[in-house]
């Protein structure tokens, strides 16, 4: 079956470093992905939609300039937080899907998730 | 504004019964999507279902079907004859305008 692979799996560091956060399709070309963010009490938002070759585009509240996403290939997104601050600490899930837009009937296959901790 | 409720904090059924999660939304847009996404215990989230609004033909899959009724804005899920793997927090969601999530229900499968 469809694999995404999200790493790292886990990451701490100090407040104003910036982390990246790597998610690759491993058996399939993913021209859609999506990042999401789980906070603590189990509620999911989503982050942003990629589609490969193009910008992102971000859900309203989140900020651009804080999460860069690339999908510059159709194997891998990224997700950089920058200059990372405590309140930025989670859960970051990436998904990908095949093919574009709302109107697939193609799956959604998520990654493991990343934890992220900001000290 | 949009809205998504699972009123449904934590379910608990015992193997074998079937159980029915919630799913009520809110929304102005004429044209949305409703899905549905498992979380297991392991973390991972896993795709269920994806229905847009001009579709209210119910769904079944396997032991799980769901119900579409715009007239009462509701997308419920049920799980036939449950086990214990269906144990999980089950997430609706609703994409208009913006996407957002229910806050989840946490279905315990006791064998």
């Amino acid at each position: 079956g469809a694999v995404v692979s999200q790493h790292p799996s886990w990451v701490i560091c100090k407040s104003g470093t910036s982390v990246k956060i790597e998610c690759r399709s491993l058996d399939f070309q993913a021209t859609t992905m999506f990042w999401y963010r789980q906070f603590p009490k189990q509620s999911l938002m989503l982050m942003a939609t990629s589609n490969e070759g193009s910008k992102a585009t971000y859900e309203q509240g989140v900020e651009k300039d804080k999460f860069l996403i690339n999908h510059a290939s159709l194997t891998l997104s990224t997700l950089t937080v920058t200059s990372a601050h405590p309140e930025d600490s989670s859960f970051y899930i990436c998904s990908a899907r095949e093919t574009q837009g709302v109107l697939s009937n193609q799956p959604q296959h998520f990654g493991d998730g990343t934890r992220l901790s900001i000290l | 504004a949009q809205k998504v409720t699972q009123a449904q904090t934590e379910i608990s059924v015992v193997e074998k019964e079937d159980v029915t999660l919630d799913c009520v939304y809110e929304t102005r847009d004429t044209t949305y999507y409703l899905f549905w996404y498992k979380q297991p215990p392991s973390g991972e989230l896993v795709f269920l279902i994806r229905r847009n609004s001009f579709d209210e033909q119910n769904e079944i899959s396997g032991r799980y079907s769901w119900n579409f009724q715009k007239s009462t804005s509701s997308f419920n899920f049920t799980i036939t004859a449950s086990q214990v793997v269906d144990s999980a927090v089950y997430f609706c969601a609703l994409k208009g305008f913006k996407t957002i999530f229910g806050a989840g229900t946490r279905l315990f499968v006791k064998a």
